[in-house]
């Protein structure tokens, strides 16, 4: 029972670099969501997707891009990355009726 | 104003005590509630739904009086191991499943 498997697990970039965070549940749901938590805060909320081929800004789009490949997956990225993006990133699903499922989380440290 | 607030804490518990705490939130429209808890910046997990009459669960209790545009949580008999950060949580059905997660409010319970 995978759930929701987010990679890679820990990243460092430069500023400037892009890249992609990858997000994939195997519960068949049709709700998929992309929070960054950063120290002694909550979760915020930044792009997230009701099914496939739709996606929604959260309260913390800028920066950011995503792309709701098929039902099962559901990518994250950064275009240019800035120091103020160093965060932890968490992928959540959410089935019709059911609690929301989290991945383990992606440590991104932008220098 | 955020759309989900929380007291962040700490609550400062002695073993064995009873503690509660508030959530808040600001759009009337969101219809389900969750209490989820989280360790050390590790994944959420869901402590608990929600229901409009109140809700048991061996120790914890949780309300929500939507009149007041609030949840509750209440611990009895606190253990060691109910120390973290609990996460308020509203979903909004109609704007395509949004997810909500309030700044989490700290729980230290000592001996």
């Amino acid at each position: 029972n995978a759930g929701v498997t987010q990679t890679p697990k820990f990243q460092v970039l430069k500023t400037g670099q892009s890249m992609t965070l990858q997000c994939a549940q195997d519960m068949n749901h049709n709700s998929m969501y992309w929070y960054r938590q950063d120290p002694g805060m909550g979760l915020r909320l930044i792009y997230y997707s009701a099914s496939e081929g739709t996606t929604d800004k959260g309260e913390v789009p800028n920066g950011y891009n995503v792309s709701r490949l098929n039902k099962r997956e559901f990518s994250l990225r950064l275009e240019s990355a800035a120091p103020s993006q160093t965060s932890v990133y968490f992928c959540a699903s959410r089935g019709a009726g059911t609690e929301a499922f989290f991945g383990q989380g992606t440590r991104l440290t932008v220098v | 104003r955020k759309e989900v607030e929380q007291d962040p804490g700490p609550f400062n518990v002695p073993e064995g005590a009873t503690v509660a705490f508030n959530c808040t939130y600001s759009n009337s429209a969101s219809q389900s509630f969750f209490w989820y808890r989280q360790d050390c910046r590790k994944e959420p997990k869901l402590l608990m739904s929600v229901y409009s009459s109140g809700n048991e669960d061996g120790r914890f209790t949780a309300q929500l009086n939507r009149a007041s545009q609030y949840i509750s949580l209440l611990i009895r008999d606190s253990k060691l191991s109910d120390s973290a950060t609990y996460l308020c949580v509203a979903l909004r059905i109609a704007a395509g499943n949004k997810l909500t997660f309030g700044g989490g409010t700290r729980v230290l319970v000592k001996p």
